[in-house]
């Protein structure tokens, strides 16, 4: 299996920017996915990496450095209806493509 | 844009009775995949198939079966339902899963109760 790991919660202040870190330990690493999830909905695509570097798309970026085992997500000028949970994905080979979650974050904006 | 559908939204069963959960993924969509997220909790995959076949099984448990049609809705038939079955259950699709980046799109979800 693969060990994904997430902090649980987090709180920010609107406005603010707000890093969400994600390590995980995994053979056949096949690329790495930023959903956002709000209670009782369904997860949306935020962005994927497979290269190490950062990718950016408005105000999310993610970063992933395969070496370390390590990715974040990183969120600008946040809003009040970012408050979501945000789940760290990874995709494995010769697993259907299938994607091994980690556990989430919930974040908390304050006005 | 057209997105997943998924019927019903929600589903209230007793212990050990069946339920069946439809997906219906995007048009020209090949590969679906079925999650299921307990409360609380993250999203585990249960099984997926591409252009009608099985692909992969996850944590899918052996009460649990699911097909992909030549329309290529699938369907997720649950017997012998428990307490411990009660989750959200999502359906995801996506185009051409040899393509990088291959986002998913999810369904709103099945919300089953089991009493």
């Amino acid at each position: 299996g693969q060990n994904i790991d997430q902090p649980t919660e987090m709180t920010a202040t609107e406005g603010a920017i707000v890093q969400i870190n994600c390590t995980y330990q995994t053979s056949g690493f096949n690329g790495l996915f930023w959903y956002q999830q709000h209670a009782g909905e369904a997860p949306t695509f935020l962005s994927y990496n497979v290269l190490d570097g950062l990718e950016e798309k408005g105000r999310f970026s993610s970063f992933l450095s395969r070496s370390k085992g390590y990715s974040y997500l990183l969120l600008k000028e946040l809003q009040m209806k970012d408050s979501a949970s945000y789940l760290c994905a990874v995709r494995v080979e010769n697993s259907g493509y299938a994607l091994n979650f980690g556990k989430g974050t919930s974040l908390l904006v304050t006005p | 844009a057209a997105g997943v559908i998924q019927s019903p939204r929600h589903l209230i069963k007793e212990k050990r009775e069946t339920a069946t959960l439809k997906c219906y993924p995007i048009p020209r969509h090949d590969t679906v995949y079925w999650y299921q997220q307990g409360p609380g909790q993250d999203p585990q995959f249960l099984i997926s198939f591409y252009e009608k076949m099985q692909s992969d099984k996850g944590s899918i448990p052996d009460r649990f079966s699911a097909q992909q049609f030549s329309d290529y809705h699938s369907e997720l038939n649950m017997s012998s339902l428990e307490l411990g079955d009660s989750a959200l259950y999502f359906c995801a699709s996506s185009l051409d899963r040899d393509r990088d980046g291959n986002e998913q799109f999810f369904g709103p979800g099945t919300r089953l109760t089991v009493l």
